[in-house]
């Protein structure tokens, strides 16, 4: 079983809808992270979390939104999404007490009709 | 925060040595150089990290030079399935003393038979 899962792997949705994005992970890490990928560029991180109480924003943390609701669960939310938003998302994680490397899994492809 | 430049893409024949060079003048004398690679769109997956000495592990080596303003990771004996990008990445720190990783675009690293 993947340590880290996400879910839905892909999801087509319409300007203006809102959308969650889920990700959880059994590898007991208190750090989790989303980031964002366009098409053949690098990840951009747009949230991160520290542990259940502690949520900051990243490079491009406009129009997101995110929830911490328990130390194995993080969740990325689109208000109202817009075409710009297609991209495909990562979820990762990473334990304070390791050698600083981020376990991250499989994707969402996100498509904003 | 250190940037990274790392050349475009690359190609290698399979059995070969892989060598992937990296340049980052700017770090500072305690940020840690990280290597991941993606293969097609699945989540990034951590290679190696070090800070000043040469680093070994079963997926690959990491030369840093004496100044540290380079490095490169070496795949020893490349396979079709080392076909991805590589990215050559310097740890930043928040205040808050976050691990966050800043992709930058990565070596496409193409293996050829």
């Amino acid at each position: 079983d993947a340590d880290v899962t996400q879910t839905p792997r892909n999801r087509i949705t319409k300007t203006g809808k809102r959308i969650m994005l889920e990700c959880s992970q059994t590898k007991g890490h208190d750090r989790m992270y989303w980031y964002r990928q366009d098409p053949g560029l690098g990840l951009q991180l747009i949230y991160y979390s520290f542990d259940v109480k502690d949520i900051n924003k990243g490079e491009i943390s406009d129009g997101y939104s995110v929830s911490r609701q328990a130390q194995a669960k993080f969740s990325l939310s689109l208000e109202s999404a817009i075409p710009n938003q297609t991209a495909l998302y990562f979820c990762a994680t990473s334990d304070f007490r390791g050698k600083g490397e981020q376990f991250f899994g499989p994707g969402t492809r996100l498509t904003v009709l | 925060d250190a940037k990274t430049t790392q050349p475009t893409s690359m190609d290698c024949a399979e059995g070969r040595a892989a060598n992937l060079p990296c340049n980052h003048s700017t770090i500072s004398g305690n940020e840690y150089v990280y290597w991941y690679r993606q293969i097609h769109s699945q989540g990034p997956q951590y290679i190696i990290h070090g800070l000043k000495n040469n680093e070994t592990n079963e997926m690959a080596s990491l030369i840093i030079t004496e100044d540290r303003k380079s490095s490169t990771l070496i795949l020893p004996h490349a396979t079709l399935r080392d076909t991805a990008v590589y990215y050559c990445i310097v740890r930043t720190k928040t205040n808050q003393g976050a691990q966050k990783l800043v992709f930058g675009q990565g070596t496409r690293l193409t293996i050829n038979p």
